[in-house]
């Protein structure tokens, strides 16, 4: 069965980055893309961006662009989320999701990330 | 900024039915939004529940349906259960971004 199994919660300081795994099993992990989403405390779902696992293109939410990068790495079936300049208003609950063919049917079990001074 | 408007909360009775809505600032939802839709119960992750409009994934209630409605998208839950009380979250597609709604909270009383 499809798992995708994400990396334990982060506490970084303002100003930091944090970089988040998501390593997958159960399918050809080269035959999807990997979306990332998050959940601030409290608040809804915010997609944050994308990649294909199979050639690398990726796509952002305008509003992470340029703070966010994701990657994968094939070899090892893992994606990784990066997120620079952490302000308190990133802390939230980070979530990888398998991505392909407009369904989103499969979700990390979320890592939460918590910013403070 | 496109928006995706959902209500933020519906209550229905055990047994009963009701639709919850998905709405894009950029006018009528069609197909090519791919909508999906997620419960989601506090603690937990995201839970699909349908995809590309109306499609059910083998895990799905058959009680759920999605559709396009009235220049929406849809769930519908019919013959509704307690576990089924959740937040619900639609989510489109504009062409390489993903957007959410807000979310719909679900009470069954």
């Amino acid at each position: 069965q499809v798992q995708l199994v994400q990396s334990g919660a982060e506490v970084k300081k303002p100003g930091a980055s944090v970089k988040v795994s998501c390593k997958a099993s159960g399918y050809t992990f080269t035959s999807s893309g990997i979306s990332w989403v998050r959940q601030a405390p409290g608040q809804g779902l915010e997609w944050m961006g994308w990649i294909s696992a199979y050639n690398g293109n990726t796509n952002y939410a305008r509003k992470h662009q340029g703070r966010v990068t994701v990657t994968t790495d094939t070899s090892t079936s893992t994606a990784y989320m990066e997120l620079r300049s952490l302000g308190s208003d990133d802390t939230a609950v980070y979530y990888c999701v398998k991505d392909y063919a407009y369904n989103m049917d499969s979700w990390g079990q979320g890592t939460l990330v918590t910013v403070s001074s | 900024q496109t928006v995706v408007t959902q209500e933020p909360s519906l209550t229905v009775s055990p047994g009963g039915t009701v639709t919850l809505t998905c709405a894009s600032s950029t006018g009528a939802v069609t197909s090519g939004y791919y909508p999906n839709w997620f419960q989601q119960k506090p603690g937990q992750a995201p839970r699909p529940l349908i995809y590309t409009t109306s499609n059910k994934h083998s895990w799905t209630p058959a009680r759920f349906s999605g559709s396009l409605l009235g220049g929406k998208a849809a769930l519908t839950l019919s013959g509704v259960q307690p576990e089924d009380e959740a937040e619900y979250y639609c989510l489109l597609y504009y062409g390489g971004a993903w957007v959410f709604g807000g979310g719909t909270k679900l009470t069954v009383l």
